[in-house]
């Protein structure tokens, strides 16, 4: 049973243009959200968080919109780089009880100059 | 500060055999996660250890097994490898474990034959 789930296994987006990435949740005790950047062999590496009190997070060209009650958070990048290509993975956690990430599949995203 | 480290980067195993992966935590960091990655099954967790103890466990047989040290050192265990345990093993730390974000090491690259 996939939690947390990336429908979209690829994206490609034109350098200047806004990438919007997609993940979905299926577990309402989740209230801690993050996105993560992966470049091939190396680790993934944290790019912005959000927790359950706010609806949206902003980190220079990164942000965040969590929406509840549809359980769906986007990362939006403004404007795209082609050195943001990369695997972009959304994690969830419930802050009570399981101290366990539960990872999306990722999406591959491809900034085109 | 430097960051987490894994080793080995890469390893080569025959079916049956056993294996142990090791990281190092970024100091102070006392919470140690680890998490398999395989192609189109995003990364998968396996247990996590906090001050030498595990606690929390994701749903991996008995075969994979892992220990904290009192430094937050941390290692990983898989006995009698099977082909379907080839996979990216990445560790993450953070300082508390609760609501910190997670730290990822570059991973070992694990290929069982």
């Amino acid at each position: 049973d996939q939690q947390v789930k990336q429908n979209s296994p690829s994206l490609s987006v034109q350098e200047g243009r806004i990438s919007i990435l997609n993940c979905d949740y299926t577990n309402s005790m989740f209230d801690y959200f993050l996105w993560y950047k992966k470049y091939p062999a190396e680790g993934p590496t944290f790019l912005i968080s959000i927790s359950s009190i706010k609806d949206k997070n902003e980190d220079g060209r990164f942000t965040v919109f969590l929406n509840k009650s549809a359980k769906h958070l986007s990362l939006h990048i403004v404007p795209s780089q082609p050195g943001d290509s990369a695997v972009y993975f959304c994690a969830a956690r419930a802050t009570s009880g399981t101290y366990k990430y539960i990872f999306g599949t990722g999406t591959r995203l491809k900034v085109l100059a | 500060k430097a960051g987490v480290t894994q080793t080995p980067r890469y390893l080569i195993k025959t079916r049956g055999q056993q294996v142990t992966l090791s990281c190092s935590p970024i100091s102070g960091h006392r919470s140690v996660s680890w998490y398999q990655q395989t192609p189109g099954q995003g990364l998968q967790f396996l247990f996590e250890y906090f001050s030498e103890t595990q606690r929390n466990k994701g749903n991996f047989p008995g075969r994979f097994s892992g220990r904290q040290f009192s430094n937050s050192r941390s290692e990983m265990n898989v006995s009698t490898l099977e082909l379907g345990d080839s996979a990216l093993y990445l560790c993450a730390s953070s300082l508390l474990g609760s609501t910190d974000t997670q730290y990822f090491g570059p991973g070992t690259r694990l290929t069982v034959l």
